[in-house]
């Protein structure tokens, strides 16, 4: 199987900021690779899909990028609603398709 | 509207049985790949099944492998997962969840992504 590593486990920000978080993969996915944010008690919410795809809906400082065995997520300028926790995701050949272990994105 | 709605979380006894569905409204169902997703407690998310537009193609992960089944019901809309041997790690927050791919649905198992969940049931494992 597939083992993502996500990179930091969390980190605290401020209003503003840019964020970055990072994801890799055991093994080179080329760009099956996705990106979720969960907010506490809900469900996870698709950001980017295909590495750099932004989802319909999501706003413009969400940002995707990489390939292979490294991407990243960039938030250009964090916002309150931003203060989450963000998952990677493959789904590279047939399943299991696996999650990272998450990153929570916290007010410093 | 487009949404999912699960339904048949619980608390049941080690060894148990539970079945879970997840109703479909607002698509065309029968279109598209499902998946099962659940989270422990305080945990990530974690894949458990998989199953095609038309149900010929099913997938599952180890931890579940044998013990659940996943099934669907186009002409009812709805996605079924029934689990048995329920063991204390299977307590978790099920999730439905549609799969789609570059272009709108997919036509192949790689490369998907999961693009409407539903709020999720909770299942409670526990004697």
């Amino acid at each position: 199987d597939i083992q993502m590593t996500q990179s930091p486990s969390s980190l605290s920000a401020s209003v503003g900021d840019r964020v970055t978080i990072t994801c890799r993969p055991s093994q080179s996915i080329r760009n099956y690779l996705n990106w979720y944010q969960q907010k506490p008690g809900k469900a996870p919410n698709l950001l980017i899909y295909a590495a750099s795809s932004l989802q319909s809906g999501v706003p413009s400082r969400f940002s995707g990028s990489g390939s292979g065995t490294e991407f990243t997520l960039t938030i250009s300028s964090l916002q309150p609603e931003d203060f989450a926790t963000y998952y990677c995701q493959q789904s590279h050949t047939t399943p299991p398709w696996t999650f990272g272990q998450g990153t929570k994105v916290e007010i410093k | 509207q487009v949404q999912l709605v699960e339904s048949g979380g619980g608390l049941v006894k080690p060894g148990g049985s539970l079945r879970l569905s997840c109703a479909a409204s607002g698509f065309t169902f029968s279109d598209d790949y499902m998946n099962w997703i659940r989270q422990a407690p305080g945990k990530g998310l974690e894949w458990i099944s998989y199953i095609s537009s038309s149900g010929s193609t099913i997938y599952y992960a180890d931890s579940v492998k044998g013990r659940f089944t996943i099934s669907r019901d186009n002409a009812k809309n709805s996605l079924y997962l029934q689990m048995n041997s329920l063991r204390a790690e299977d307590t978790a927050v099920y999730y439905c969840a549609r799969e789609r791919c570059s272009g709108g649905i997919c036509h192949r198992v790689l490369g998907g992504y999961f693009d409407l969940w539903g709020r999720g049931t909770l299942v409670t494992v526990s004697s």
